[in-house]
């Protein structure tokens, strides 16, 4: 089983659509969570974190669930610029160490 | 914010050749630095972790006497794909960690794409 594991997609969206991302991971000793962004042949970007509570930023929401070992995304009124791949990310605590998941595609039309 | 960079972005090359790639911290220091690798349509897998004054570690499966990190400085490190075949070729990207408002937020170098013919 895949440490981190996502659905591909493409998620393809209209434009002002809210859109959710799922990803689920093994290691429950996972101790740090985000999520990334990456552009067609860029470099990953920090999304956001995520924490038990939920944290909200913007028209992004993440959400953590410990017991399932479960991260979410949800974005709301998705604009042509959200399109990128969206990476699920978790640090097990050992010297700042990433592990990625292999992204959700993300295509917002008009 | 911390800047990242890396050198070159793109490198075309025969096989056989060895290619250096450097990774630089423009605005702090990292006495850690990370190297992975992207092949397309895959995530990133990490390759290895480079210290400043001692040997890099390397992850499972990844040939040490392959893929050479040095690293010189605090703000410097390099991987050098030695005697590079077409199966190298991929997408490299550096990251370093800084303590901010993110645990450990990691700062990743825009990449280098690396093809060997």
């Amino acid at each position: 089983r895949k440490e981190v594991e996502q659905d591909p997609g493409p998620f393809n969206v209209p434009e002002g659509a809210t859109v959710a991302f799922n990803c689920t991971y093994s290691n429950s000793a996972s101790q740090s969570f985000f999520w990334y962004r990456q552009d067609c042949r860029k470099e990953p970007k920090l999304l956001m974190s995520v924490y038990s509570s939920g944290n909200e930023d913007g028209r992004f929401t993440a959400q953590l669930n410990r017991a399932s070992q479960y991260i979410s995304l949800l974005i709301r009124d998705s604009k042509l610029s959200d399109s990128a791949t969206y990476l699920c990310v978790l640090n097990t605590g050992t010297a700042s160490k990433l592990t990625f998941g292999t992204g959700t595609r993300l295509q917002v039309t008009l | 914010g911390a800047v990242v960079s890396q050198h070159p972005s793109r490198v075309i090359c025969k096989s056989g050749t060895s290619v250096k790639i450097e990774c630089r911290s423009l605005d702090f220091q990292a006495t850690t630095m990370f190297w992975y690798r992207q092949f397309p349509k895959q995530s990133l897998m990490l390759m290895a972790t480079s210290n400043e004054g001692s040997k890099a570690t390397y992850e499972q499966g990844v040939e040490k006497d392959k893929f050479l990190i040095n690293h010189a400085s605090l703000t410097l490190s390099t991987l050098t794909v030695t005697s590079a075949h077409p199966e190298d070729s991929s997408f490299y990207i550096c990251s370093a960690p800084r303590t901010s408002r993110h645990y450990n937020e990691q700062f990743f170098g825009p990449g280098t794409r690396l093809t060997v013919l």
